[in-house]
């Protein structure tokens, strides 16, 4: 099946830095990625669509000068928290489609738990 | 956004008993499916059921899906304590959509 990776699997850091997360299709092209993000013990709330080549679509609430996303290839997806706090803690997951076909449904990564201290 | 509920929210059963999770959303779909997801881990697709269909089996797992009712359900049965995580219905409105999920529920099979 279809393998998506995400980078890093888990990172922590300092209050008020920035922090890169990367979403690849490791086998397709993808012509949309996904964003979630994941609070403990809560369920998946999708943040953002991200169409190769263009900009990314935001969801209700989701902060897009906070949350940069870029889509720079069919392959790679990278999420960007920027200044982070500690309430941006969370698990992020990223998501695929396959380019070219009516395919319906979506690939994920494994997430990437981020700590802000 | 969130597509709807599940119920029940947490659900703890003795291991060898069936577990059934129910799901209900709030717009026509494309497909439905669901998905486990173990603690602090990355998601596993379990099984995908499309809107003209109406019951899907995989193993321990079976699917049921009412359009009219705006619903489905996944029973496992004879749970293991392997199965132990949380659950996700996830619904596609259209061919090229987005997923969303449902607010999960809790299931705990007690060896």
């Amino acid at each position: 099946g279809a393998v998506v990776s995400q980078h890093p699997s888990r990172v922590i850091c300092k209050s008020g830095t920035s922090v890169k997360i990367e979403c690849r299709s490791l086998d397709f092209q993808a012509t949309t990625m996904f964003w979630y993000r994941q609070f403990p013990k809560q369920s998946l709330m999708l943040m953002a669509t991200s169409n190769e080549g263009s900009k990314a679509t935001y969801e209700q609430g989701v902060e897009k000068d906070k949350f940069l996303i870029n889509h720079a290839s069919l392959t790679l997806s990278t999420l960007t928290v920027t200044s982070a706090h500690p309430e941006d803690s969370s698990f992020y997951i990223c998501s695929a489609r396959i380019l070219g076909l009516a395919v319906d449904t979506q690939y994920f990564g494994p997430g990437t738990r981020l700590t802000v201290l | 956004s969130q597509q709807g509920e599940e119920d029940p929210q947490a659900l703890s059963i003795q291991e060898g008993e069936n577990a059934t999770m129910n799901c209900s959303y709030k717009t026509s779909i494309n497909n439905l499916q669901w998905y486990r997801q173990n603690s602090g881990r990355g998601l596993v697709h379990l099984i995908l059921i499309r809107s003209n269909e109406r019951e899907k089996h995989s193993g321990r797992l079976r699917v049921t899906l009412d359009t009219s009712k705006k619903s489905s359900s996944l029973l496992i049965t004879a749970s293991r304590a392997a199965d132990t995580a949380s659950y996700f219905c996830a619904t596609l409105r259209t061919s090229y959509d987005k997923v969303i999920f449902g607010p999960g529920t809790s299931l705990s099979v007690i060896p």
